[in-house]
């Protein structure tokens, strides 16, 4: 079973970066293809990026592209996700969440998110 | 990108009773990669169906998914209280792996 603990919230001013952290436990991070989602306060489910297992690379959605970094740490299992000139917009939970490496397959594991507060 | 567009925005409805959602995509949904998630407030989504068809582990058979192309559905043939949550469809067979806005289901 996968088990995936994040970092915990953050506040940060308009114009900062963040970075969250992803721990992976019961799998490696090799094993698994990791995705990064957000959702603003009230509202629905944004997928920001991940690893295409068809390309070998990491994928952005294009509104992102840019201004986050995803990347991992294999020697200790931890992913992280780096969202850079942050606005108010911004303020949402992050959750990092994995499929198996293979192409096209779903998201079957997700943290438990972490708190972005974007904020002056 | 593919554009999901779900309905109803919310489906108010009674334990025990039959849930219909719809999942409608802008452009043909590559090899039917349509999955469903259920969300409960605080808490991160959790897997239904994927494939369109097939239940995730541990999914009680009350959850079925169908459709193929741009339609698909899911349908909860009788409400249980811990069923009223919100519902998203993703689509992962091409990139950006999008989600509908979601469908809150709520107890009538």
């Amino acid at each position: 079973q996968v088990q995936l603990v994040q970092s915990g919230a953050e506040v940060k001013k308009p114009g900062a970066s963040v970075k969250v952290s992803c721990k992976v436990s019961g799998y490696t991070l090799t094993e698994l293809s990791m995705h990064w989602v957000r959702q603003a306060p009230g509202k629905g489910l944004e997928w920001m990026g991940g690893f295409d297992p068809e390309d070998g690379e990491t994928i952005y959605a294009q509104k992102f592209q840019g201004r986050v970094t995803m990347t991992e740490d294999t020697s200790t299992d931890t992913a992280y996700m780096e969202l850079s000139s942050l606005r108010s917009e911004d303020t949402a939970v992050y959750y990092c969440a994995t499929g198996p490496v293979v192409p096209a397959a779903p998201i079957d594991y997700w943290g438990q998110g972490t708190l972005v507060t974007v904020s002056s | 990108e593919i554009v999901l567009t779900q309905s109803p925005g919310t489906l108010s409805l009674s334990p025990g009773e039959r849930a219909t959602l719809s999942c409608r995509a802008s452009q043909s949904v590559s090899s039917s990669y349509l999955a469903w998630y259920q969300q409960k407030p605080g808490q991160a989504p959790r897997l239904l169906i994927y494939g369109a068809s097939s239940r995730a582990t541990g999914i009680p058979d009350r959850f079925s998914g169908s459709g193929s192309g741009t339609d698909f559905t899911l349908t909860i043939s009788r409400l249980e209280p811990e069923d009223f949550a919100v519902y998203y469809c993703q689509q992962y067979g091409s990139s950006p792996k999008t989600f509908g806005q979601g469908t809150k289901l709520e107890i009538k």
